[in-house]
């Protein structure tokens, strides 16, 4: 069974660039979540997908970032424009099981914002 | 306001003790919590899961304890070896379907 698949594995950005990062969540998978991990931090959840719905989005901040998942498949979030806090590793993660049960990460975009 | 705290930041053990991490929380009504294994540069692994009316869970060297009443959860990992060496994270899933993870405890263990 495939993981989750991220892209890009690492990106490198000046301050007010844009960025645009794409999750695919394992086959089947209806719930999809976003993270940001800054250095020596746990993940914070920014947004949360069922299917192509939003769960939650309490968390984005949403004057810079989004995020869609059109076909309750692949998503893909967006920074625009990027400050320098917004350096981290941005986290995909997917379930099968609604809100109860593992969470499968991918192996994250680490962004770096000069 | 709610609050996840994980033991110190890291914790060295010599190969072949028993690891133990803390995950306490405040203003939490977890229905269940999590533990993750991360390694440098990877995403996060999930290894147990507890719920909040169960007491203990095992599986192999990994046992994971929940207090409800201490509001406090004990993550040991038995017989340590060097290739247990990595962050772990505890997470507390609400029943309003909300996870929340904690910085997490980077665990060293010495050969």
């Amino acid at each position: 069974e495939a993981g989750v698949a991220q892209s890009p594995r690492y990106k490198i950005i000046e301050k007010r660039q844009s960025v645009a990062f794409w999750c695919n969540p394992i086959s089947g998978h209806a719930t999809l979540y976003w993270y940001q991990q800054i250095l020596g931090q746990g993940p914070k959840l920014l947004i949360q997908f069922q299917n192509n719905g939003v769960v939650d989005d309490s968390q984005l901040p949403k004057d810079r970032f989004s995020a869609e998942r059109l076909k309750g498949v692949d998503s893909t979030l967006k920074i625009q424009p990027a400050k320098l806090e917004d350096s981290a590793v941005y986290l995909c993660a997917s379930t099968g099981q609604g809100w109860v049960g593992e969470l499968f990460f991918g192996e994250g975009s680490r962004l770096t914002v000069l | 306001s709610q609050k996840i705290e994980q033991n110190s930041e890291a914790l060295n053990i010599q190969e072949g003790k028993t690891a133990t991490l803390t995950c306490n929380y405040t203003n939490y009504s977890p229905a269940y919590l999590q533990w993750y294994r991360q390694d440098p540069g990877r995403g996060p692994v999930f290894l147990l899961l507890i719920r909040e009316n169960e007491k203990e869970k095992r599986k192999e060297r990994l046992k994971v304890t929940f207090d409800t009443t201490l509001k406090q959860s004990l993550f040991h990992i038995t017989a340590s070896q060097p290739a247990d060496s990595a962050t772990y994270l505890c997470a507390l899933h609400t029943n309003a379907g909300k996870s929340t993870f904690g910085d997490g405890t980077t665990l060293t263990v010495k050969p």
